[in-house]
Formats: structure tokens, C-alpha cells, sequence
């Protein structure tokens, strides 16, 4: 009930393509999505969040889909830079509460 | 956004040595502050959830004799690991929560030698 699922475990994406990351949970009480950044060496940070009222959200290049009634949500970075290359987790929470991690996507995008 | 720093970034120390981790929040107070250890290319995993003025709650088969937590302040987190082994190297991560959202800090890389 409390794992969130994430796929894939690795991405390589060309320069300029589209990255995608899926996560599914099983808990209802689940309220809160945020999808967290790790640069090696460094600690995660917040990217972009998404609550289950709307079924989408986007900021500059990276969006976030939602689908309530499956009970998963993406994330697409769009234009992928090398840049982007790091491991990104989502997350799952209720009420700001009990945050669940997902086990993390290595991204490379390639030059 | 909020700001959580951690000192040191990184240490080194003998075994059966002790170190002190603090994770600090710069411009919020923390009610709740999280203890996470992270292996290479692995996830965060949960070690403990620090509660200021209580004991910490430690996560199954973290034990809490070797991973002392203090939450003495709204804006401090100290763990502190002791009689430490080389199998106590790992990268430790402090985050804290604050407006529904959790602010991690930059983590300690630690090795044990």
C-alpha cells in the first residue's frame, strides 16, 4: 500500500528527445506528487509537484501527467538536454505527510 | 524555495570513531526533520523521522544505539553515528518539511576507513 513503483531504471535519450518516467501507486490517500532531481553527489530537489485535482502541470520543459483513476503519474522533460542527465525519483505523499520514494530512474540524455 | 544546509559535506573517520552530522534549515522552522542513507545508484532510504523536543522514530532494523538523532531546535537535526565501520560509508541526506513539502538538504558523504 505504501510503495510507489517507478519506471524505467534507466533511460538513454538523444539530445533534443523526449524523456518519459512512470510511477504508480496503490494508496488512495496519496495527495501530493512531487518528482525530485539528484545530481550525483548532491541531494535531491524538488523539480516539479502535481496534487490529484488536475490531470496535468507543466513548467518549462518538464511536465507532469496524472491519472487519478489509475493511480499513476509521468514525468516528461521534453527537449532533453545533457544537462538533464541525472536520477530522478517521484514521490508520493499525503498531507504533506509520509513521503514515499520511488527507487529512482538514471536519465542520460546523449550529445 | 527553503534552504537545508548540512555540515559537514564530507568526512572522513577511523573506525570505532564517532561522527556528528547537523542538518540545519536556514530561513524555516521544522517541526519534522527525515534521516535518509543512500548507496550508489540506489534510492533514499529511510532511516529515521526526527521530531523536535521528542525521540526519533527509527525505521525497521535501524538501530538506534548507533544512529543517534537530536532535534534540539526547530532549525537543527544532528545524527550522529557511532562506533562507526567501514560499512557505515554512505552518503547521509537530511531533509525537512516544511509548507506540505519536504526540502533536502546537499548530503555528507561519509567513509570510514
Amino acid at each position: 500500500q505504501q510503495q510507489v513503483k517507478q519506471s524505467p531504471q534507466s533511460l538513454i535519450v538523444q539530445k533534443g528527445g523526449i524523456s518519459i518516467i512512470n510511477c504508480a501507486y496503490e494508496n488512495t490517500a496519496f495527495d501530493y506528487f512531487p518528482w525530485y532531481q539528484q545530481f550525483p553527489g548532491k541531494g535531491p530537489a524538488l523539480l516539479i509537484a502535481i496534487r490529484p485535482d488536475v490531470s496535468e502541470k507543466k513548467e518549462g520543459r518538464f511536465t507532469i501527467s496524472f491519472n487519478k483513476s489509475a493511480k499513476q503519474f509521468s514525468l516528461h522533460i521534453m527537449d532533453s538536454q545533457p544537462g538533464d542527465s541525472a536520477t530522478y525519483f517521484c514521490a508520493a505523499s499525503n498531507y504533506g505527510q509520509n513521503f514515499v520514494f520511488g527507487p529512482g530512474t538514471r536519465l542520460s540524455v546523449l550529445p | 524555495g527553503a534552504v537545508v544546509s548540512q555540515h559537514p559535506s564530507r568526512v572522513i573517520c577511523k573506525s570505532g570513531t564517532s561522527v556528528k552530522i547537523e542538518c540545519r534549515s536556514l530561513d524555516f522552522q521544522a517541526t519534522t526533520m527525515f534521516w535518509y542513507r543512500q548507496f550508489p545508484k540506489q534510492s533514499l532510504m529511510l532511516m529515521a523521522t526526527s521530531n523536535e523536543g521528542s525521540k526519533a522514530t527509527y525505521e525497521q532494523g535501524v538501530e538506534k544505539d548507533k544512529f543517534l538523532i537530536n532535534h534540539a531546535s526547530l532549525t537543527l537535526s544532528t545524527l550522529t553515528v557511532t562506533s562507526a565501520h567501514p560499512e557505515d560509508s554512505s552518503f547521509y541526506i537530511c531533509s525537512a518539511e516544511g509548507q506540505s513539502e519536504q526540502y533536502f538538504g546537499p548530503g555528507t558523504r561519509l567513509t570510514v576507513t
